[in-house]
């Protein structure tokens, strides 16, 4: 199995922030990165594939970057609705996902 | 539209053998590329990829549930099922079931999971 590990677990922003979250696979996986985020009672919904690519219909404050092992999504201008959890996950093998990252308000 | 919805028990007793089904609709699982994968979520922790079909009957298990897991598709129905055997509480979790999109790239597949369905709860009495 490829693990994933992001960092941190949770942290408290305020809107208008930016946020980097980052994920670290325990080999390289080129550019197999997705993120996700999940609201609460929600399904997760798909922000970014392939490292950097930006799902149809998601806002262009989500960016994603890296490739190998180290990943990063960031959220420029934080907006209320952006306040959710947030996972990567790896299609390189077998897929695996990241233990989460909380964003929760200051 | 694509869409998908699990089906299946809300409470299973410890040791039984869990049932789910997921129905889709808006693509077939004929269709080359295309596959479905089943996602779970104990209450409060992060998501566990659990098992994945392809249409051409591929499948791939997480290696550390393989031995209990086993998925399976009825093209017809539009539907695909796993099975989970020798339920335990640690089991209890939201149950999603969502499909696998994909595209090519820079000379590469890469694919991700897009829609999900809403998620099914299912508690283990012991």
């Amino acid at each position: 199995d490829i693990q994933m590990t992001q960092s941190p677990s949770s942290l408290s922003v305020s809107v208008g922030d930016r946020v980097t979250i980052t994920c670290r696979a325990s080999q390289s996986i080129s550019s197999y990165l997705n993120w996700y985020q999940q609201k609460p009672g929600n399904s997760p919904k798909v922000l970014i594939y392939s490292a950097s690519s930006l799902q149809s219909g998601v806002p262009s404050r989500f960016s994603g970057s890296g490739s190998g092992t180290d990943f990063s999504l960031t959220i420029s201008n934080l907006q209320p609705e952006d306040f959710a959890t947030y996972y990567c996950q790896q299609s390189y093998s077998t897929p695996t996902f990241g233990q989460g990252t909380k964003v929760e308000i200051k | 539209q694509i869409t998908l919805k699990e089906s299946g028990p809300t409470v299973v007793k410890a040791t039984e053998t869990l049932t789910l089904t997921c129905t889709f609709s808006g693509f077939s699982l004929s269709t080359s590329g295309v596959g479905v994968g089943w996602i779970r979520q104990p209450p409060g922790k992060a998501l566990e990829w659990l098992a994945l079909i392809y249409w051409d009957d591929d499948k791939r298990y997480s290696p550390s549930l393989e031995s209990r897991l086993t998925i399976s598709k009825d093209t017809s129905k539009n539907q695909v099922v796993l099975t989970m055997t020798n339920i335990d509480p640690v089991d209890t979790a939201t149950y999603y079931c969502a499909h696998r999109r994909g595209t090519y790239g820079s000379g590469s597949y890469f694919n991700w999971f897009d829609p999900w369905g809403q998620g099914t709860l299912v508690t283990v009495s012991s």
